[in-house]
Protein backbone atom coordinates (compact mmCIF):
# COMPACT_ATOMS: atom_id res chain seq x y z
CA UNK A 1 0.00 0.00 0.00
CA UNK A 2 1.20 3.62 -0.88
CA UNK A 3 2.07 6.03 2.22
CA UNK A 4 3.58 9.27 2.24
CA UNK A 5 5.58 10.71 5.91
CA UNK A 6 5.72 13.92 6.61
CA UNK A 7 7.69 13.70 9.83
CA UNK A 8 7.67 17.68 11.07
CA UNK A 9 3.57 18.97 11.61
CA UNK A 10 5.31 22.85 12.25
CA UNK A 11 8.48 24.67 10.57
CA UNK A 12 9.51 27.73 11.87
CA UNK A 13 11.09 29.87 10.68
CA UNK A 14 12.68 33.77 9.91
CA UNK A 15 12.45 35.49 6.81
CA UNK A 16 15.20 35.34 4.10
CA UNK A 17 16.03 31.59 5.58
CA UNK A 18 15.88 28.42 3.79
CA UNK A 19 13.43 26.15 4.09
CA UNK A 20 12.62 22.32 3.50
CA UNK A 21 9.99 20.49 4.06
CA UNK A 22 10.49 17.02 4.29
CA UNK A 23 8.49 14.56 2.40
CA UNK A 24 9.03 9.96 2.15
CA UNK A 25 6.63 8.07 0.21
CA UNK A 26 5.92 4.57 -0.06
CA UNK A 27 5.40 3.09 -3.00
CA UNK A 28 5.22 -0.17 -5.33
CA UNK A 29 5.50 1.73 -8.57
CA UNK A 30 6.46 4.31 -10.71
CA UNK A 31 5.29 7.28 -8.16
CA UNK A 32 3.70 10.41 -9.17
CA UNK A 33 4.52 13.04 -6.43
CA UNK A 34 2.84 16.55 -6.02
CA UNK A 35 2.53 19.52 -3.61
CA UNK A 36 -0.45 21.06 -2.06
CA UNK A 37 -0.60 23.72 -0.20
CA UNK A 38 -3.59 25.55 1.60
CA UNK A 39 -2.92 29.49 2.49
CA UNK A 40 -5.42 30.56 5.40
CA UNK A 41 -9.04 30.70 4.79
CA UNK A 42 -8.60 29.31 1.05
CA UNK A 43 -8.48 25.86 -0.48
CA UNK A 44 -6.52 23.21 -1.43
CA UNK A 45 -4.36 24.33 -4.64
CA UNK A 46 -1.86 22.47 -6.19
CA UNK A 47 1.93 23.89 -5.57
CA UNK A 48 3.96 21.99 -8.03
CA UNK A 49 4.55 17.90 -9.54
CA UNK A 50 7.71 16.10 -10.05
CA UNK A 51 6.69 15.94 -13.42
CA UNK A 52 6.41 19.00 -14.51
CA UNK A 53 9.91 19.51 -12.69
CA UNK A 54 9.29 23.42 -12.33
CA UNK A 55 9.51 26.21 -10.00
CA UNK A 56 6.68 27.58 -8.46
CA UNK A 57 6.80 30.66 -6.02
CA UNK A 58 10.58 29.79 -6.20
CA UNK A 59 10.19 26.18 -4.40
CA UNK A 60 11.31 23.46 -5.95
CA UNK A 61 11.09 19.37 -5.24
CA UNK A 62 13.34 16.88 -7.00
CA UNK A 63 12.05 13.26 -6.81
CA UNK A 64 14.63 10.98 -5.17
CA UNK A 65 13.86 7.35 -5.73
CA UNK A 66 16.93 5.87 -4.34
CA UNK A 67 15.95 7.45 -0.91
CA UNK A 68 11.83 7.51 -1.57
CA UNK A 69 11.76 11.51 -0.97
CA UNK A 70 10.23 14.74 -2.73
CA UNK A 71 11.24 17.41 -0.51
CA UNK A 72 9.95 20.71 -0.53
CA UNK A 73 12.85 23.86 -0.85
CA UNK A 74 13.26 27.27 -0.85
CA UNK A 75 16.09 29.17 -0.60
CA UNK A 76 14.83 31.99 1.12
CA UNK A 77 11.08 32.04 2.90
CA UNK A 78 8.88 34.67 2.45
CA UNK A 79 5.79 36.06 4.96
CA UNK A 80 3.56 35.13 2.27
CA UNK A 81 4.78 31.09 2.39
CA UNK A 82 3.37 30.77 5.53
CA UNK A 83 0.77 28.10 5.18
CA UNK A 84 -0.32 24.16 5.31
CA UNK A 85 1.90 22.17 2.73
CA UNK A 86 0.58 18.86 1.74
CA UNK A 87 2.74 16.08 0.46
CA UNK A 88 0.76 13.72 -1.91
CA UNK A 89 1.18 11.02 -4.25
CA UNK A 90 -1.20 9.69 -7.10
CA UNK A 91 -2.08 6.15 -7.32
CA UNK A 92 -3.88 5.51 -10.19
CA UNK A 93 -7.00 7.60 -12.05
CA UNK A 94 -5.23 10.89 -9.80
CA UNK A 95 -6.42 9.49 -7.15
CA UNK A 96 -4.51 11.05 -4.16
CA UNK A 97 -2.29 9.60 -0.94
CA UNK A 98 -1.76 12.81 1.52
CA UNK A 99 0.72 13.53 4.33
CA UNK A 100 -0.41 14.87 7.17
CA UNK A 101 0.96 18.04 6.06
CA UNK A 102 3.23 20.59 7.66
CA UNK A 103 2.65 23.72 8.66
CA UNK A 104 5.41 26.11 7.61
CA UNK A 105 5.21 29.36 9.85
CA UNK A 106 7.41 32.64 8.18
CA UNK A 107 8.59 35.29 10.97
CA UNK A 108 9.20 38.63 10.19
CA UNK B 1 -15.54 29.71 -13.22
CA UNK B 2 -16.59 30.02 -9.86
CA UNK B 3 -14.18 26.65 -9.24
CA UNK B 4 -15.43 23.51 -7.36
CA UNK B 5 -18.21 24.39 -5.42
CA UNK B 6 -19.72 22.36 -2.86
CA UNK B 7 -22.91 22.64 -0.16
CA UNK B 8 -23.66 23.13 2.63
CA UNK B 9 -20.69 24.62 4.01
CA UNK B 10 -21.06 23.84 7.42
CA UNK B 11 -23.73 20.83 8.81
CA UNK B 12 -24.69 19.06 12.60
CA UNK B 13 -25.99 15.80 12.60
CA UNK B 14 -26.45 13.70 15.71
CA UNK B 15 -25.64 10.40 15.51
CA UNK B 16 -27.51 7.59 14.00
CA UNK B 17 -28.92 10.21 11.01
CA UNK B 18 -28.26 10.18 7.42
CA UNK B 19 -26.35 13.73 5.44
CA UNK B 20 -25.62 14.59 1.91
CA UNK B 21 -22.99 16.38 0.91
CA UNK B 22 -23.11 18.22 -2.73
CA UNK B 23 -20.13 18.96 -5.03
CA UNK B 24 -20.19 20.90 -8.14
CA UNK B 25 -17.34 20.29 -10.60
CA UNK B 26 -15.58 22.60 -12.61
CA UNK B 27 -17.18 23.22 -16.03
CA UNK B 28 -15.83 20.37 -18.42
CA UNK B 29 -14.18 18.31 -15.72
CA UNK B 30 -16.08 14.61 -15.73
CA UNK B 31 -14.30 13.48 -12.87
CA UNK B 32 -15.32 13.89 -9.06
CA UNK B 33 -13.34 12.81 -6.23
CA UNK B 34 -14.53 12.72 -2.37
CA UNK B 35 -11.83 13.39 0.66
CA UNK B 36 -12.31 13.15 4.24
CA UNK B 37 -10.32 15.18 6.19
CA UNK B 38 -10.00 15.19 10.06
CA UNK B 39 -8.42 17.57 12.20
CA UNK B 40 -4.67 17.23 12.08
CA UNK B 41 -4.79 15.17 9.57
CA UNK B 42 -3.96 14.89 5.79
CA UNK B 43 -7.04 14.35 3.33
CA UNK B 44 -8.10 10.91 2.64
CA UNK B 45 -9.15 9.63 -0.56
CA UNK B 46 -13.23 8.40 -0.05
CA UNK B 47 -14.60 7.88 -3.64
CA UNK B 48 -13.79 8.81 -7.33
CA UNK B 49 -16.65 9.09 -10.52
CA UNK B 50 -15.89 9.89 -14.07
CA UNK B 51 -18.78 9.11 -16.57
CA UNK B 52 -21.05 8.42 -13.62
CA UNK B 53 -19.06 5.16 -12.95
CA UNK B 54 -17.15 4.79 -10.10
CA UNK B 55 -13.44 4.40 -10.49
CA UNK B 56 -12.08 3.94 -7.30
CA UNK B 57 -13.28 3.56 -3.59
CA UNK B 58 -10.77 4.26 -0.08
CA UNK B 59 -10.85 1.95 2.62
CA UNK B 60 -14.19 3.51 3.94
CA UNK B 61 -17.21 2.03 5.29
CA UNK B 62 -20.44 1.00 3.08
CA UNK B 63 -22.35 3.46 5.42
CA UNK B 64 -20.52 5.38 2.55
CA UNK B 65 -21.87 6.00 -0.82
CA UNK B 66 -21.86 8.38 -3.55
CA UNK B 67 -23.25 8.83 -6.88
CA UNK B 68 -22.50 11.60 -9.92
CA UNK B 69 -25.33 12.51 -11.94
CA UNK B 70 -25.52 13.60 -15.59
CA UNK B 71 -24.32 17.12 -15.35
CA UNK B 72 -21.53 15.66 -13.71
CA UNK B 73 -21.93 16.72 -10.19
CA UNK B 74 -22.14 14.57 -7.29
CA UNK B 75 -23.17 13.16 -4.01
CA UNK B 76 -22.17 11.95 -0.93
CA UNK B 77 -23.82 10.19 1.39
CA UNK B 78 -23.13 8.89 4.91
CA UNK B 79 -25.74 6.89 6.93
CA UNK B 80 -26.01 5.94 10.83
CA UNK B 81 -23.80 8.73 11.15
CA UNK B 82 -20.73 8.33 13.81
CA UNK B 83 -19.20 10.83 16.27
CA UNK B 84 -15.66 10.15 13.77
CA UNK B 85 -17.28 10.93 10.74
CA UNK B 86 -16.83 14.64 12.17
CA UNK B 87 -14.22 15.96 9.66
CA UNK B 88 -14.24 18.49 6.42
CA UNK B 89 -15.41 16.67 2.90
CA UNK B 90 -13.42 17.72 0.52
CA UNK B 91 -14.65 17.56 -3.17
CA UNK B 92 -12.37 17.91 -6.10
CA UNK B 93 -12.87 17.60 -9.97
CA UNK B 94 -10.40 17.02 -12.73
CA UNK B 95 -10.79 16.65 -16.28
CA UNK B 96 -9.33 13.16 -17.55
CA UNK B 97 -10.11 9.88 -16.51
CA UNK B 98 -7.11 7.68 -16.17
CA UNK B 99 -4.46 10.85 -16.23
CA UNK B 100 -2.60 10.33 -13.33
CA UNK B 101 -1.04 13.56 -13.78
CA UNK B 102 -4.29 15.29 -13.62
CA UNK B 103 -4.10 18.37 -11.63
CA UNK B 104 -6.98 18.06 -9.00
CA UNK B 105 -8.81 21.31 -8.12
CA UNK B 106 -10.48 21.25 -4.51
CA UNK B 107 -13.66 22.83 -3.56
CA UNK B 108 -14.00 24.73 0.19
CA UNK B 109 -15.64 22.08 1.75
CA UNK B 110 -18.18 20.79 3.61
CA UNK B 111 -17.71 20.70 7.63
CA UNK B 112 -19.67 17.89 9.77
CA UNK B 113 -20.02 17.99 13.07
CA UNK B 114 -21.62 14.70 14.56
CA UNK B 115 -23.04 15.28 17.92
Amino acid sequence: AQRVTQPEKLLSVFKGAPVELKCNYSYSGSPELFWYVQYSRQRLQLLLRHISRESIKGFTADLNKGETSFHLKKPFAQEEDSAMYYCALSSGYSTLTFGKGTMLLVSP
Amino acid sequence: DAGVTQSPTHLIKTRGQQVTLRCSPISGHKSVSWYQQVLGQGPQFIFQYYEKEERGRGNFPDRFSARQFPNYSSELNVNALLLGDSALYLCASNQLAGGRTDTQYFGPGTRLTVL
